[in-house]
């Protein structure tokens, strides 16, 4: 079945560092990808997705590309903040009529001054 | 308030009593989901619901009750509680129409002495 595979974590940055946080998935045709931000005792938060191949999401200075060839969305940004610190989940929204997500496991991230 | 709201935000109860989880949202989406987030398991899909008076299981439905009445709410029962069901607990909502994005409420951290 559709699975989505994320880095183990913690991930440990000095602030203004570059980031990349692997995420690779295994689904059948062209699913939709996101990644949701997680921060300390809030619920999750959708920070971009792309819907089809070569497709690059971005906000908040994050960004992810939709790689069909390597069935990967990694995301990165250029120079993360302390700010930034929280847990990231990737996700995938199978093909069908629901708009059920399959979860990876998420990747904490701890950036520090 | 405009969103999706859970309560109670915490809740410690007994071994064996029944408990209600509430989640409401105000945007009439569609789609409900229940989710559980345990350490090493990230999030884990409960049930969901389509539409009112449609619900569905997903990875892990033993011991949970749900219905939903009302489009805006869908509450979810622990019918017995056990230790192990002692967790977060996020719902969140989505549009349908193949849109795909869930946006979740706080969580709710429930504690099964």
């Amino acid at each position: 079945g559709d699975s989505v595979t994320q880095m183990e974590g913690p991930v440990t940055l000095s602030e203004e560092a570059f980031l990349t946080i692997n995420c690779t998935y295994t689904a059948t045709g062209y699913p939709s990808l996101f990644w949701y931000v997680q921060y300390p005792g809030e619920g999750l938060q959708l920070l971009l997705k792309a819907t089809k191949a070569d497709d690059k999401g971005s906000n908040k200075g994050f960004e992810a590309t939709y790689r069909k060839e390597t069935t990967s969305f990694h995301l990165e940004k250029g120079s993360v903040q302390v700010s930034d610190s929280a847990v990231y989940f990737c996700a995938l929204r199978p093909l069908g009529n629901t708009d059920k997500l399959i979860f990876g496991t998420g990747t904490r991230l701890q950036v520090f001054p | 308030d405009a969103g999706i709201t859970q309560s109670p935000r915490y809740k410690i109860t007994e071994t064996g009593r029944q408990v209600t989880l509430m989640c409401h949202q105000t945007w009439s989406h569609s789609y409900m989901f229940w989710y559980r987030q345990d350490l090493g398991h990230g999030l884990r899909l409960i049930y969901y619901s389509a539409a009112a008076d449609i619900t569905d299981k997903g990875e892990v439905p033993d011991g949970y009750v749900v219905s939903r009445s009302k489009t805006e709410n869908f509450p979810l029962t622990l019918e017995s509680a056990t230790r192990s069901q002692t967790s977060v607990y996020f719902c969140a909502s989505s549009a349908g129409q193949g849109v795909g994005e869930q946006y979740f409420g706080p969580g709710t951290r429930l504690t099964v002495t």
